[in-house]
């Protein structure tokens, strides 16, 4: 059975630094790209960032450039999300997905407050 | 960026009804390689989003034959053939012929 599950959210501090973890089971992880994709309160789905199953390509979207990173250990099937100077619109339910869009995680909240 | 309208917003629909959500493109969505990349995705109230159509109209396993989907170039449609109790929920089209990848911004479906 596919699964993906992420972890590592919370409640953040404007400017601090949070990372999410995706680990993946069911499939083989390094066949497949995977993107990470955000849902604000009450509002739509806004993707994030992209890379490729060797991480030869990766992208990001404008809100985040710069400001986060993902990467991917394929020996430990898992897609991690590194988010820097985190800002009150950041906050979002977190969520990873193949490529294929045909799986995704249940997502993490990740909350920006003082 | 590629912009994707979606109309309408709000559906409201009877148990057994046919509805049809738009998706429209800023930009053409046919790809070099000569595929389309616009899908169809479905989150129920309180779940992660789920693929419905890939590919403008192939079914993904495991979803019912009541949806389809259509379309070329910038104007896409989901069909929803006989509503379901189990179908209520946001659908969302995302594209992902042209970088960055953007979504619709949802047609909530209700059910009468």
């Amino acid at each position: 059975e596919v699964q993906l599950v992420e972890s590592g959210g919370g409640l953040v501090q404007p400017g601090r630094s949070l990372k999410l973890s995706c680990l993946a089971s069911g499939f083989t992880f390094s066949n497949y790209g995977m993107n990470w994709i955000r849902q604000a309160p009450g509002k739509g789905l806004e993707w994030v960032a992209s890379i490729s199953s060797s991480s030869s390509y990766i992208y990001y979207a404008d809100t985040v450039k710069g400001r986060f990173t993902i990467s991917r250990d394929n020996a430990k099937n898992t897609l991690y999300l590194q988010m820097t100077s985190l800002r009150s619109e950041d906050t979002a339910l977190y969520y990873c997905a193949r490529h294929s869009w045909d799986y995704w995680g249940q997502g993490v909240m990740v909350t920006v407050s003082s | 960026d590629v912009v994707l309208t979606q109309t309408p917003p709000t559906l409201s629909a009877t148990i057994g009804q046919s509805v049809s959500i738009s998706c429209r493109s800023s930009q053409s969505l046919l790809h070099s390689n000569g595929n389309t990349y616009l899908h169809w995705l479905l989150q129920r109230p309180g779940q992660s989003p789920q693929l419905l159509i890939y590919l403008v109209s192939r079914l993904e396993s495991g979803v019912p034959n009541r949806f389809s989907g259509s379309g070329s170039g910038t104007d896409f449609t989901l069909k929803i053939s006989g509503v379901e109790a189990e179908d209520l929920g946001v659908y969302y089209c995302v594209q992902g012929t042209h970088a960055p990848l953007t979504f619709g911004s949802g047609t909530k479906l209700e059910i009468k």
